[in-house]
């Protein structure tokens, strides 16, 4: 009965390769997030995506892209890992909440560590 | 310097002590304030929320909003060793996008 669901929980590669991240919400949520939250905890986000809107945090590198086949998921594509990609990578979900009067919880997957060799 | 601040810790502190952790902000436009508490190797669930300025209590954690001084604080009353974990605060304007503070990792020693 898991809320948000991550796969793999564990990933070790090599510099330069592409990866993916699978991410699943069974909570029919509308909106799907990534987070990177690195060595020291800071935890920043990636993505905000529904089906209507992707906004991107200009800091990411464009080699980051999210990919939504349905709702219930937002799988994250990574192309030539560097070093600096390591780090816990979270998904996580919530209904709507872009109004500013509204609040709407967003629930977080367990985590994938990514590291890069 | 960073959008939200917050001491990374950590702290310890004996069971059945009030904690008290805190965040500070340079956006005026953050309009909800979130607390989330992380276990190790978990994912961050959410605490409580605020929304502008004012007080909020659930339980063991009460949460402060001091918008004027762009400032907000969760004290936990009668620590538990459970209560051991990194808590973030986190905060939110337009949109859904959340900025968090770097956590305070949290030791209660029994």
């Amino acid at each position: 009965d898991t809320a948000v669901s991550q796969t793999p929980k564990y990933l070790v590669t090599q510099m330069g390769n592409d990866k993916s991240i699978k991410c699943e919400q069974n909570l029919g949520h509308d909106t799907m997030y990534w987070y990177k939250q690195d060595s020291k905890k800071f935890l920043k986000i990636m993505f905000s995506y529904n089906n209507k809107e992707l906004i991107i945090n200009e800091t990411v590198p464009n080699r980051f892209s999210p990919k939504s086949p349905d709702k219930a998921h937002l799988n994250l594509h990574i192309n030539s890992l560097e070093l600096g990609d390591s780090a816990v990578y979270f998904c996580a979900s919530s209904q709507g909440g872009r109004g500013r009067a509204t609040y709407n919880e967003q629930f977080f997957g367990p985590g994938t560590r990514l590291t890069v060799l | 310097q960073k959008e939200v601040e917050q001491d990374p810790g950590p702290l310890s502190v004996p069971e059945g002590a009030i904690v008290s952790l805190n965040c500070t902000y340079s956006n005026s436009a953050f309009q909800y304030f979130m607390w989330y508490r992380q276990y190790s190797r978990k994912g961050p669930e959410l605490l409580m929320y605020t929304y502008s300025s004012g007080n909020k209590e659930d339980g063991r954690f009460t949460a402060q909003v001091d918008k004027s001084s762009k400032y907000i604080s969760l004290f936990i009353r009668d620590s538990q060793p459970s209560d051991s974990a990194t808590y973030l605060c986190a905060m939110r304007s337009a949109g859904n996008m959340l900025t968090f503070g770097g956590g305070t990792r949290l030791m209660v020693k029994p």
